[in-house]
């Protein structure tokens, strides 16, 4: 059973376009966090949220915690071709501690 | 943060055979954790390996097929035994923050299992 539904699955963009990547469960998380994966390395953490509603920016990225912490967006303004990766959200149910479920990710590709 | 070096980066197996997968952390660490990934699927838990103690095993995954070990506090290794093409995906380590709040990953290692 996947907890965390990613979508779209795929995207491809123009440099300069702007994109929102969703994710979305039917449980409550504690706290969700999103990772980039590019070919051939593990995933990085770009940020956790942990506040219902809360928003957070990381230059051109923007991450947004559903109120009721269940759902979660990335969006990303004026997208690069550095931005081209496997965004992949994780959340953690309380008390699993160390322990994140994670979704099938969104693989992103920013063309020049 | 915690660096990790992971091999082989990448394999290709012959069904049948075996693949062991070392994990070297730059630092002493409780927990370390080993995740399967698949094309188009989320990251799978297999199991969390624990220093002096038995592996434990995630839902789906058995010890005779995956078997760990962790000699010491900043190294694991993972074995996929009696290889199937099933088994072909990439497999990652990992170790949480001392907060229990992120996970670092290794660069992974591609299998293909012919």
């Amino acid at each position: 059973t996947q907890l965390l539904e990613q979508s779209p699955q795929f995207l491809s963009i123009q440099e300069g376009e702007n994109l929102t990547v969703y994710c979305n469960s039917s449980s409550v998380f504690s706290s969700l966090q999103w990772y980039r994966q590019e070919p051939g390395e593990g995933p990085v953490l770009l940020v956790t949220v942990v506040t219902g509603g809360e928003v957070k920016k990381l230059k051109r990225l923007t991450f947004q915690f559903g109120d009721a912490r269940k759902d979660s967006s990335l969006h990303i303004t004026a997208a690069q071709p550095g931005d081209t990766g496997l965004y992949l959200c994780a959340g953690r149910v309380a008390d699993s501690w160390g322990k994140l479920q994670f979704g099938a990710g969104t693989q992103v590709v920013v063309t020049p | 943060s915690a660096v990790i070096s992971q091999k082989p980066s990448r394999d290709i197996c012959q069904r049948g055979t075996s693949l062991t997968i070392q994990c070297q952390v730059d630092s002493q660490v409780t927990m370390m954790f080993w995740y399967r990934q698949q094309p188009g699927q989320s990251l799978t838990l297999i199991a969390t390996a624990n220093q002096g103690s038995e592996a434990t095993y995630e839902s789906g995954f058995v010890i005779d097929k995956f078997p760990i070990s962790r000699p010491n506090l900043t190294f694991s290794t993972l074995t996929v035994s009696n290889l199937s093409p099933e088994d072909s995906s990439i497999y990652l380590c990992s170790v949480p923050d001392r907060g229990l709040e992120k996970l670092f990953f290794g660069s992974g290692t591609q299998l293909s299992v012919l």
